[in-house]
C-alpha cells in the first residue's frame, strides 16, 4: 500500500522538551513537505526538502528543525524554542501534480 | 507575494441546492491552482486541478485570470460534499511548492 505514513497520530510533551514526528513515504517523491494546520489559518508551510540532504525554511520555520538523511524520511523536530507548538502536523510529498498527504500527527503540549 | 483567499469560513446549504466557494489569489505569474478536500477522518486529498479541466464528483473550478478567481462550484450538492475544502496555489517555478488558503467548511444538510 503505497502512501504516506506519520507518526504517532497523537503526542503529548511537556513544556521545554524537544519532540520528533515522524514521516515516511514509499512513493519514490522526491520532494517533501511539513505543515502546520490550525482552524481558520489553513496550512502553512514550516519546512521542505526537494531532495535528498537538502531542506529549505518556509513560512514559519522557527522553532523547528529537519533532517533529510534518506529519500523516503522527513522527520520534523519541534524544539523548546517554538512557542505555540499545539497544532496538527501534516507532511506531503510530491512529485508533479500535487501532494500526497499524510494522515497528520497532533502535538499537544501539557 | 503569494496568497490564497477563500473569503467564507462556513458555507451551510440544503442538500441539491447549487454550492460555490470562493477562492481568490494574488500573484504576478502565471499560477498553478488546486482544490483539496479533507473529509471527516480522512486524511487531505487533491479534489482537482485546473490544468487538467476535469469534473471531480460533479464539482468544477475555473481559472480566471482576470478576477484571478478560482472558484469551486457543483449545480447540486449532496450531504457527503460535507468537508472541508482548501483552494492552493503553486507558482509553477519548477519546484511544487503550495500556498494554501485558510479554507472554507461546506455543510450539506437534508
Amino acid at each position: 500500500d503505497g502512501g504516506i505514513t506519520q507518526s504517532p497520530k497523537y503526542l503529548f510533551r511537556k513544556e521545554g522538551q524537544n519532540v520528533t514526528l515522524s514521516c515516511e513515504q514509499n512513493l519514490n517523491h522526491d520532494a517533501m513537505y511539513w505543515y502546520r494546520q490550525d482552524p481558520g489559518q489553513g496550512l502553512r508551510l514550516i519546512y521542505y526538502s526537494q531532495i535528498v540532504n537538502d531542506f529549505q525554511k518556509g513560512d514559519i520555520a522557527e522553532g523547528y528543525s529537519v533532517s533529510r538523511e534518506k529519500k523516503e524520511s522527513f522527520p520534523l523536530t519541534v524544539t523548546s524554542a517554538q512557542k505555540n507548538p499545539t497544532a496538527f502536523y501534516l507532511c506531503a510529498s510530491s512529485i508533479t501534480g500535487g501532494y500526497t498527504f499524510g494522515s497528520g500527527t497532533r502535538l499537544t503540549v501539557v | 507575494a503569494q496568497r490564497v483567499t477563500q473569503p467564507e469560513k462556513l458555507l451551510s446549504v440544503f442538500k441539491g441546492a447549487p454550492v460555490e466557494l470562493k477562492c481568490n489569489y494574488s500573484y504576478s505569474g502565471s499560477p498553478e491552482l488546486f482544490w483539496y478536500v479533507q473529509y471527516s477522518r480522512q486524511r487531505l486529498q487533491l479534489l482537482l486541478r485546473h490544468i487538467s479541466r476535469e469534473s471531480i464528483k460533479g464539482f468544477t473550478a475555473d481559472l480566471n485570470k482576470g478576477e484571478t478567481s478560482f472558484h469551486l462550484k457543483k449545480p447540486f450538492a449532496q450531504e457527503e460534499d460535507s468537508a472541508m475544502y482548501y483552494c492552493a496555489l503553486d507558482g509553477n517555478t519548477g519546484f511544487q511548492k503550495l500556498v494554501f488558503g485558510t479554507g472554507t467548511r461546506l455543510l450539506v444538510s437534508p
